[in-house]
């Protein structure tokens, strides 16, 4: 079985400029989640898709970051305009309903 | 939602067992406790979850306080493969919107 994929692997940007991650879920998982995670804390949940609706983006900080998921498959994450607190490893991870969640290996971005 | 409580680091030596506790007073009825671990540069991996009896999987054993208050993550040989950071969360089974918390660094000493 394939895992999920991430890229790119690393990305370095300017503040201001504005970045995207793309995700390749596990075939047939319906549900996707995005996380950001901050050098020494774990991840913190940003957006969480079913199929191509979402289900929860509470915690995504809207003004500025963006998701989608066109049908239901793969998604990208967007960053409008960076900011350096934006730095961070970006995880994406699929499941099966009930079943564990698979995570990527992510994408670090640093922001200068 | 409710929040688990870890130690921020824990040491073993390997082929030793190691019991990574985890807190958890404010669990709901409904809440699975479920265990994830992070090696370095890679995304978190499933390790086990259980909702009220101990549970045993080929990676480690789970035991669950009566009262479901607190839980036990026990990895039963150490290898130096089992350095990483060890998650705790409380989370219904279904859905998976799992808030991680800073988990626990596992050192596993040759």
């Amino acid at each position: 079985e394939a895992g999920v994929a991430q890229s790119p692997r690393y990305k370095i940007i300017e503040k201001r400029q504005s970045v995207a991650f793309w995700c390749n879920p596990i075939s047939g998982h319906a549900t996707l989640y995005w996380y950001q995670q901050i050098l020494g804390q774990g991840p913190k949940l940003l957006i969480q898709f079913q199929n191509n609706g979402v289900v929860d983006d509470s915690q995504l900080p809207k003004d500025r970051f963006s998701a989608e998921r066109l049908k239901g498959v793969d998604s990208t994450l967007k960053i409008q305009p960076a900011k350096l607190e934006d730095s961070a490893v970006y995880l994406c991870a699929s499941s099966l309903r009930g079943s564990p969640l698979h995570f990527g290996n992510g994408t670090r971005l640093t922001v200068t | 939602d409710a929040k688990t409580t870890q130690p921020n680091s824990m040491e073993s030596n390997e082929e030793e067992p190691v019991h990574l506790p985890c807190n958890h007073s404010t669990i709901s009825g409904t809440d699975y406790i479920h265990w994830y671990r992070q090696l370095p540069s890679q995304g978190p991996e499933y390790v086990i979850h259980g909702l009220t009896s101990n549970v045993n999987n080929r990676m480690a054993s789970l035991a669950i306080a009566e009262d479901r208050k607190s839980s036990t993550l026990i990895l039963h040989r150490a290898t130096l493969r089992d350095a990483a950071v060890y998650y705790c969360i409380l989370g219904t089974d279904s859905w998976g919107k799992f808030q991680f918390g800073a988990g626990t660094q596992v050192v596993v000493t040759p």
